[in-house]
């Protein structure tokens, strides 16, 4: 089975800006949750969807949001870019909601100028 | 709200010798936890998780609802041992989410 893609690795954006990242759960995998990686922070919670739904949501503001399509496959969207988003963002995808069984992807290294 | 606390950010062991990777979480339910790790240029990945109280390359962790602990342990480091290790919390429910601890660098030297 071909592992979590996360689309894309890179990318370079400038304050204001927004941004849309991908990501591909395994297949037959119907939950996907987002973090995100910083060096000071950690790994922090984004979201989680299951079946096109979200069921789960961390603290951060409403610039960061999310969606699912029906084949699974997620997408998450920052607006209004700050240069404290500069992060790295791991998708992961399990088999059943709610558990902290997870599979993750290499993640999509943002960085905000 | 829970939380994950690995109060070390890096271990330095020689090859052969045991270690302790220490992890304590907050939580007054009943929680899951895991160990994830993730070695150089490659994806984290989930290494145990308490439930299945199995040794996973030569790891084993035991949960310990008394102390709040859930350490790692290997009685003899191997050099490709060498990775970032995480722990994680996860709470089944309405509102769970997987917490993860800072993590630690193991580094074994040979």
């Amino acid at each position: 089975k071909a592992g979590v893609t996360q689309t894309p690795r890179y990318l370079i954006k400038t304050r204001g800006q927004q941004v849309t990242l991908s990501c591909s759960p395994i297949s037959g995998h119907r939950s996907v949750s987002w973090y995100q990686q910083t060096p000071g922070q950690g790994l922090q919670f984004l979201f989680e969807y299951f079946s096109e739904t979200q069921r789960n949501k961390g603290n951060f503001p409403g610039r960061f949001s999310g969606r699912q399509f029906s084949n699974s496959r997620s997408e998450m969207n920052v607006s209004t870019l700050e240069l404290g988003d500069s992060a790295l963002y791991l998708c992961a995808s399990s088999g059943r909601p709610n558990t902290g069984e997870l599979f993750f992807g290499e993640g999509s290294r943002l960085t905000v100028l | 709200a829970q939380r994950v606390t690995q109060p070390e950010k890096l271990l330095s062991v020689f090859k052969g010798a045991p270690v302790e990777l220490k992890c304590n979480y907050s939580y007054s339910g009943s929680p899951e936890l895991f160990w994830y790790v993730q070695y150089s240029r490659q994806r984290l990945q989930l290494l145990l998780r308490h439930i299945s109280r199995e040794s996973i390359k030569g790891f084993t962790a035991d949960l310990n609802k008394g102390e709040t602990s859930f350490h790692l342990k290997k009685p003899f480091a191997q050099e490709e041992d060498s990775a970032m290790y995480y722990c994680a919390l996860s709470v089944t429910g309405a509102n769970s989410k997987l917490t993860f601890g800072k993590g630690i660098t193991l580094s074994v030297r040979p």
